[in-house]
């Protein structure tokens, strides 16, 4: 079963808006990472945020992570048709657990 | 710079037959990983290896699935005696002990086995 859940499952909007997407997660974590795949294709990775960071950011992305509420976000700012694709985030080091990820579809 | 590679990206096959995969990792990770990905869900982790040893063997893996890494650096893994039920794409990823803590978790992802079993 999964441990990282994401919100929304799915998210259309239009070129230059803000995107945000949500991960809930069960247990407690070392660090937590946010992946990127592309329709069909294998997975990329985006950011890693440790547990005793509580924002990070890289280019037009801010994640944040509350390990009180064991929670993360992932925002992209400025949003582009090429961020179209399913985002998830991660946790574990070796058997890593990912969320169902969520749907991102941006509009030109 | 070559990444993970996976071969065949895709692969047909009848109920009942062995099918099995393989995976190049990036040449200096020692850590390789096989998940499996059903449409509109997340990888599931299915094993991991360190060099040549399997450490880690999920219970989604059942007695029809084996892995293997013998020389520690390319990986197969057989599905034996396959079912509808393993149509599912397979993804091979690898990382690296030698970094830092934090760049040590990252991993890097074939573009994965498309599987259909008829």
């Amino acid at each position: 079963s999964q441990q990282g859940e994401e919100d929304p499952q799915a998210l259309s909007i239009q070129e230059g808006e803000n995107a945000t997407m949500n991960c809930s997660y069960k247990t407690s974590i070392n660090n937590l990472q946010w992946y990127r795949q592309n329709s069909g294709r294998g997975l990329v990775h985006l950011i890693l945020i440790r547990s005793n960071e509580r924002e990070k950011h890289s280019g037009r992305l801010r994640v944040t992570l509350d390990t009180s509420k064991k929670s993360s976000s992932l925002l992209i700012t400025a949003s582009r048709a090429a961020d179209t694709a399913s985002y998830f985030c991660a946790t574990g080091s070796f058997k890593t657990i990912f969320g169902a990820g969520t749907r991102l579809f941006v509009k030109a | 710079d070559t990444g993970v590679s996976q071969d065949p990206r895709h692969k047909i096959t009848k109920r009942g037959q062995n099918v099995t995969f393989r995976c190049d990792p990036i040449s200096e990770h020692n850590r390789l990983y096989w998940y499996r990905q059903t449409l509109g869900q997340g990888p599931e982790f299915l094993t991991y290896f360190q060099n040549e040893a399997q450490l880690e063997k999920s219970r989604l893996l059942s007695d029809r699935f084996s892995a293997e890494r013998p020389k520690g650096s390319f990986s197969t893994l057989e599905i034996q005696r396959t079912e509808q039920g393993d149509s599912a794409m397979y993804l091979c990823a690898s990382s690296s002990r030698n970094f830092t803590t934090s760049a040590k978790n990252i991993q890097y992802f074939g573009a994965g086995t498309r599987l259909s079993v008829l």
